[in-house]
């Protein structure tokens, strides 16, 4: 079975700073990774995605991810985080066979501070 | 205006009503399904369809039910709704069928909160 682990559940950083928020998972089978992001009171929105190619994923609003299979981890980073920044964040995993379960890390929220 | 549409987006009903959330979506995918999000879980599938006459449960179905009306509609019931089913619930689609390339990439609606008192 697959599973996502986000370590960091609230993540605050001030206007400017970078950051990196975590995403591990378990699978012994191949997978696409993704990033979402939720805005308050909104649903959720596609910010990176990999499927295959170079380890690094650049997304959309200046964000970037890196695929490590020998580490499992698919963390996503920003060089400057901006108020706008604030939101829920959610790492997901889909196995190749069988995609369509999604499974969901718990979620990040970041919040920036002026 | 949105590609997935969820109504209503907020509902506050009592333990034992039977609720209905629907979803309608205009991107053309084959692929329906329905999550619900609560704090610190992240989201969880109840249902998914492949198509209208393709239903499957999901990790989390006891207590609901779906229709796949048409192939744009895809909705949820709660023929009796109890305290702990009290969350905000998404509706998502994508890509499928023959001749697509199916990721697992989902595009969500804009949710809608029940509250069951």
């Amino acid at each position: 079975a697959q599973s996502v682990t986000q370590l960091d559940s609230q993540v605050p950083v001030f206007e400017e700073a970078p950051v990196e928020l975590r995403c591990n998972y378990s699978s012994s089978v191949s997978v696409y990774l993704f990033w979402y992001v939720q805005y308050p009171n909104q649903g959720l929105q596609l910010l990176l995605k990999y499927l295959s190619g170079s380890t690094l994923v650049k997304g959309i609003n200046g964000f970037e991810a890196e695929f490590n299979k020998s580490q499992t981890s698919f963390h996503l980073r920003k060089p400057s985080v901006h108020i706008s920044d604030t939101a829920e964040y959610f790492c997901a995993v889909s196995v190749k066979t069988s995609y369509d379960k999604v499974i969901f890390g718990p979620g990040t929220s970041l919040s920036v501070i002026p | 205006d949105a590609d997935v549409t969820q109504t209503p987006r907020n509902r506050i009903t009592k333990t034992g009503k039977r609720i209905m959330l629907e979803c309608s979506q205009t991107k053309g995918h084959d692929r329906m399904y329905w999550y619900r999000q609560d704090p610190g879980l992240g989201l969880r599938l109840i249902y998914y369809s492949f198509d209208v006459k393709d239903i499957n449960k999901g990790e989390i179905s006891d207590g609901y039910s779906v229709s796949r009306q048409a192939q744009a509609k895809f909705s949820l019931s709660l023929e009796s709704a109890i305290p702990n089913q009290t969350a905000l619930y998404f509706c998502a689609t994508s890509v499928g069928g023959s001749g697509t390339t199916n990721t697992g990439e989902l595009f969500f609606g804009e949710g809608s909160r029940l509250t069951v008192l």
